[in-house]
């Protein structure tokens, strides 16, 4: 099956500065890579997605950036603040027979400090 | 996008019962998702339902401890059987929408259920 592969695992940044989280995968047959919010006590919360057929998307000061030929994609938070501190998950759908399911990374916790 | 509400929220469990998770869907949708999070871990997908048909199991999980139906292309139940502390988690629905591919493609996911075994 899949295997989604996160780092850091803990991400701890000043305000202002930027952050970036790293997944890889195994299942060439990907082709949706979601990135999820995570805040405590609350459900995943998707911030950005991505599809095979782009090799990079931003929306405001969140971005992700997908290499096909290395089987990895990365989350990019510029001018970071306080409340962009939660739990951050990426994600692959899965292909072929697995059709539909989604692997979630192990997660990053990324701390913002003021 | 699709709509879950998902109940209960939270509950706290005596060990050796169970505990029944719904999720109804505001459409229909072909395939329903359940995840387990364990406290501080990622979330983890149990199975697979599909309307019509047996759920489709992950490695390390099995039909007699958590039990699924879906009766339906809106609604799903997912029941933890046999509690132990083990099994404290959340617990969520999540459903696949739009098409691969497409700009409308995505997941959503219920709000979760807090299980608390005591």
């Amino acid at each position: 099956g899949e295997n989604v592969e996160q780092h850091p695992s803990t991400l701890s940044v000043q305000e202002g500065d930027s952050a970036v989280i790293k997944c890889t995968y195994s299942d060439s047959a990907s082709n949706y890579f979601p990135w999820y919010k995570q805040e405590l006590g609350k459900r995943p919360q998707l911030i950005i997605d991505i599809r095979s057929n782009v090799g990079e998307k931003k929306d405001q000061r969140i971005a992700v950036t997908l290499n096909k030929t290395a089987k990895h994609f990365s989350l990019h938070i510029t001018e970071t603040q306080p409340e962009d501190s939660a739990v951050y998950f990426c994600a692959v759908n899965a292909g072929g027979t697995s059709y539909g399911k989604l692997t979630f990374g192990q997660g990053t916790i990324l701390t913002v400090h003021p | 996008s699709a709509v879950i509400s998902q109940k209960p929220s939270r509950d706290i469990c005596q060990r050796g019962t169970s505990l029944t998770i719904q999720c109804q869907v505001d459409s229909q949708v072909t395939m329903m998702f359940w995840y387990r999070q364990q406290p501080g871990q990622s979330l983890t997908l149990i199975a697979t339902a599909n309307q019509g048909s047996e759920a489709t199991y992950e490695s390390g999980f099995v039909i007699d401890k958590f039990p699924i139906s879906r009766p339906n292309l809106t609604f799903s139940t997912l029941t933890v059987s046999n509690l132990s502390p083990e099994d404290s988690s959340i617990y969520l629905c999540s459903v696949e929408v739009g098409l691969q591919g497409k700009a409308n493609y995505g997941y959503t996911f219920g709000s979760g259920t807090r299980l608390t075994v005591v």
